[in-house]
This record gives structure tokens, sequence and C-alpha cells, in this order.
């Protein structure tokens, strides 16, 4: 299994909206509503902020919001902030009962 | 408060083998399918395996079917990872993680561990 295709850095300035993509195949991100998003801060473990494609665990900001488009899937940041600088990583279940994760995005503040 | 802590890791020779634990608390352990997740240095995340809360369903990444088991004891709330014919590529940061609903497979893991450090080197 391929790990999904994020890109490798984006970019903003603090209270701009920033989207962050993660493509897969027909065979995990086309298949499931199973997508999840974590935040991962330098030498911390990940967070999760989104599962099931746009759901948010409680304790987590309105900002984050995600979506899904074929096997296409979404990170949204809005209003960013200082705080969201960090790694993001993608991830779907697959056909063959696994998880793949994507390659990941650093997320930087300008 | 959901706690998961990882033990277990070390500085390892290639071929050899290591058995990572995680002891959970705060939450019905025995209720929840429960993952292993690594992390190399500097590198990505990579998922490894999962085990289902009554051990029936079990799932291993490609790269280490046939070499890994997870297990659990549900009796001591405890995750497990015997690693075997271990190669320098494994060598990594190993989180064990808790799935978010005990009822949906393939859902996100809301609860990580802080890692356990695994070297393979000769």
């Amino acid at each position: 299994q391929s790990a999904l295709t994020q890109p490798a850095s984006v970019s903003g300035s603090p209270g701009q909206s920033i989207t962050i993509s993660c493509t897969g195949t027909g065979s995990d991100i086309g298949s499931y509503d199973l997508v999840s998003w974590y935040q991962q801060h330098p030498d911390r473990a990940p967070k999760l902020m989104i599962y099931e494609g746009t759901k948010r665990p409680s304790g987590v900001s309105i900002r984050f919001s995600g979506s899904k488009s074929g096997t296409t899937a979404s990170l949204t940041i809005s209003g960013l902030q200082a705080e969201d600088e960090a790694d993001y990583y993608c991830c779907s279940y697959t056909s063959t009962s696994t998880y793949v994760f994507g390659t990941g995005t650093k997320v930087t503040v300008l | 408060e959901v706690q998961l802590v990882e033990s277990g890791g070390g500085v390892v020779q290639p071929g050899r083998s290591l058995r990572l634990s995680c002891v959970a608390s705060g939450f019905p352990f025995d209720d929840y399918a429960m993952h292993w997740v690594r992390q190399a240095p500097g590198k990505g995340l990579e998922w490894v395996a999962s085990l289902s809360w009554n051990s029936v369903i079990i799932d291993y990444a490609d790269s280490v079917r046939g070499r890994f088991t997870i297990s659990r004891d549900n009796a001591k709330k405890s995750l497990y990872l015997q690693m075997n014919s271990l190669r320098v590529e494994d060598t990594a940061l190993y989180y064990c993680a808790k799935l978010l609903s005990a009822a949906l497979t393939g859902d996100g893991l809301d609860s990580w561990g802080q890692g356990t450090l695994v070297t393979v080197s000769s």
C-alpha cells in the first residue's frame, strides 16, 4: 500500500485560510468515508484533529474542517494562528482492512 | 483521563527480536481495538498493525507481516508487539494508539502514547 500523497509544505499568514490536500486511490479514500487528520508538533505524539472525513473530536477548534471529493481529502485551517504551525498527516482505512498514512505536510505560519 | 504508556524499546542488532508493551488506563480497554504506529527519525507516520478488542481481527502492514505479532491481554490492560527478524529499516519511534470508536472499524486514532524508540543497528 503506497502512502497517500500530500504537499510537502503549505504556508500562510496569521488569519488566512490554508488547505492541505491528500490524494489516494479508489481502494482507500475513494472507497470509505474514513479519513482522519493528525497534527504533530515537534517531539510530540500525533493528535487527532478530524475523523470520518469531516467530524471534529471534542476540544478541537472549529477552525479545522475536513472534506472529500472522489479520491482526494482535504483539511482546511481557517483563521491561521501561530500555534497551528506543525506537521499534518492524513490517514485512510483501506479495502485490505489496513490503514495508510499520508506523506505529511509541514505548515508554516509566516 | 486516557493514558497509554509504551515500553520495551532499545538498541538491537539486525536479525534479533524485541517485544514492546503498552499499558492502558482511563478507559475500558477490553472494548476497543488497538493499533501500533511507527515513525522513523525525521520521517512520517507509518501504520504497523491493529488488533480487535477480542483479538479475533488482526491486520498488519506489508512491511512487517510475517515478522511482527500483535497481541493483547485485556486482564492486564496491555497491548504487545513482538518484533522478530528486525531490520535496520525498522528503526523508529513506536506508538500505541486507541481507536476512537468501539463500534467502527477504520475510525480515527484518538489517543496516543509518547512512544518507545527502537534502534536496529550493528
